[in-house]
């Protein structure tokens, strides 16, 4: 099945900096990548997505980039705001209509 | 649209006792996931339902647990008897097609036994 790896676990990164969170995933079929937000005893948000067809995709500050001949994805916050701070969770959807999903990577953005 | 409804939010039982957890999708949307989240493991997918129907049950961790969806607005997750290892947060997704691959979670049910 699908394995995704993501890095890094913890980022830390001074308001108004650019943050990097990368993925990697196992099966070359999958074609969905999400990116999901989550905040300390909330649920998983989407906040960004790309389509195996695309190779980049922007959203205000945030952005997704998808290399498939690599099978690797980013997703890039740029001005980072005290309220970036979370827990970001990278997926993969592969066969059928499942994700799997990276391990997160829990970002400080420091005042 | 009230998202995706989960009770209860909170459980907390002891060991051997009977577990049910209840989920209410978005209305309209024809496919439901039932995900488990734990500092260990992270967030994995247990179960997926089609338009009612389990699809793919391969992360189900074992016979003790069990899910059903008897139509296309409420699934239950149960688990019997219930272990301190089954503690954990309980997530319900669902989303609108093959398509449109958005899943949208709903609040959780953090799971303690004791």
């Amino acid at each position: 099945g699908e394995n995704v790896e993501q890095h890094p676990s913890t980022l830390s990164v001074q308001e108004g900096d650019s943050a990097v969170i990368k993925c990697t995933y196992s099966d070359s079929a999958s074609n969905y990548f999400p990116w999901y937000k989550q905040e300390l005893g909330k649920r998983p948000q989407l906040i960004i997505d790309i389509r195996s067809n695309v190779g980049e995709k922007k959203d205000q500050r945030i952005a997704v980039t998808l290399n498939k001949t690599a099978k690797h994805f980013s997703l890039h916050i740029t001005e980072t705001q005290p309220e970036d701070s979370a827990v970001y969770f990278c997926a993969a959807k592969a066969a059928g209509n499942k994700l799997t999903f990276g391990g997160g990577t829990r970002v400080l953005v420091k005042p | 649209d009230a998202g995706v409804i989960q009770s209860p939010r909170h459980e907390v039982t002891e060991m051997g006792q009977e577990v049910t957890l209840r989920c209410k999708p978005i209305s309209g949307h024809d496919y439901l996931f039932w995900y488990r989240q734990t500092m260990m493991r992270g967030l994995e997918l247990l179960i997926y339902f089609n338009n009612n129907v389990p699809i793919d049950d391969s992360g189900m961790p074992e016979d003790r647990f069990s899910a059903k969806m008897p139509n296309a607005s409420f699934s239950t997750l149960k688990i019997q008897p219930s272990e301190p290892r089954d503690s954990a947060v309980y997530f319900c997704a669902s989303s609108d097609s093959p398509v449109r691959y958005e899943q949208y979670f709903g609040p959780g049910t953090r799971l303690t036994v004791t």
